[in-house]
């Protein structure tokens, strides 16, 4: 069965950063592209980030790029977002999912930034 | 950045209906379109791929077509556990991008 679970949420100040991270299990991770998505309160998905399974290749939505990383590391199934400089429009809860076509997603972690 | 256009925004209708939701790509995608499905408070769950393809364990009540610039997802016989809403996602090239999703009311 295919779980991912994320963890590293929380409260910040515009400014400031957090590493937010995905344990995977279930599947290859190295083989799979993974994803970061965000949902902001009451609004629809926006995808951030992806990085395809060796790790070599990332990818970025215009609104993060510079601020936000992607990384991974194969050897502990574990997907990684750390996210600088963070903004008030940064807020949601951020969402891991597995592969291109985003067959499974973990519960999310909410990352709320505010003074 | 390719755009994705679902219609209606919002949707009525009963147990029982068929409904039709479309996402228009503001460029050829090929069959690279997505289809999941949210309820309040929960992750989005994938239900189709490829544009037609269902994801395992997905009744076979989702159906998807489509392909280039117009997709559709249609729900045969809606069940009280039908109505969350839904959104289609590109993921021919990045940045991938997101319908801004159909409500499905009773």
């Amino acid at each position: 069965e295919v779980q991912l679970l994320e963890s590293g949420g929380g409260l910040v100040q515009p400014g400031g950063s957090l590493r937010l991270s995905c344990v995977a299990s279930g599947f290859t991770f190295s083989s799979r592209a993974m994803s970061w998505v965000r949902q902001a309160p009451g609004k629809g998905l926006e995808w951030v980030s992806a990085i395809i399974g060796t790790g070599g290749t990332t990818y970025y939505a215009d609104s993060v790029k510079g601020r936000f990383t992607i990384s991974r590391d194969n050897s502990k199934n574990t997907l990684y977002l750390q996210i600088n400089s963070l903004r008030a429009e940064d807020t949601a809860v951020y969402y891991c999912a597995m592969s291109f076509e985003m067959d499974y997603w973990g519960q999310g972690t909410l990352v709320t930034v505010s003074s | 950045d390719i755009q994705m256009t679902q219609s209606p925004s919002s949707l009525s209708a009963s147990v029982g209906d068929r409904v039709t939701i479309t996402c228009r790509a503001s460029q050829g995608i090929s069959n690279y379109l997505a289809w999941f499905q949210q309820k309040p408070g929960k992750a989005p769950k994938s239900l189709i791929y490829g544009a037609s393809s269902l994801q395992s364990g997905v009744p076979s009540k989702f159906s998807g077509s489509g392909s280039g610039t117009d997709f559709t997802l249609t729900i045969s016989s809606l069940q009280p556990e039908d109505f969350a809403t839904y959104y289609c996602q590109q993921y021919n090239s990045y940045p991938y991008t997101f319908g801004q999703g159909t409500k499905l009311e009773i």
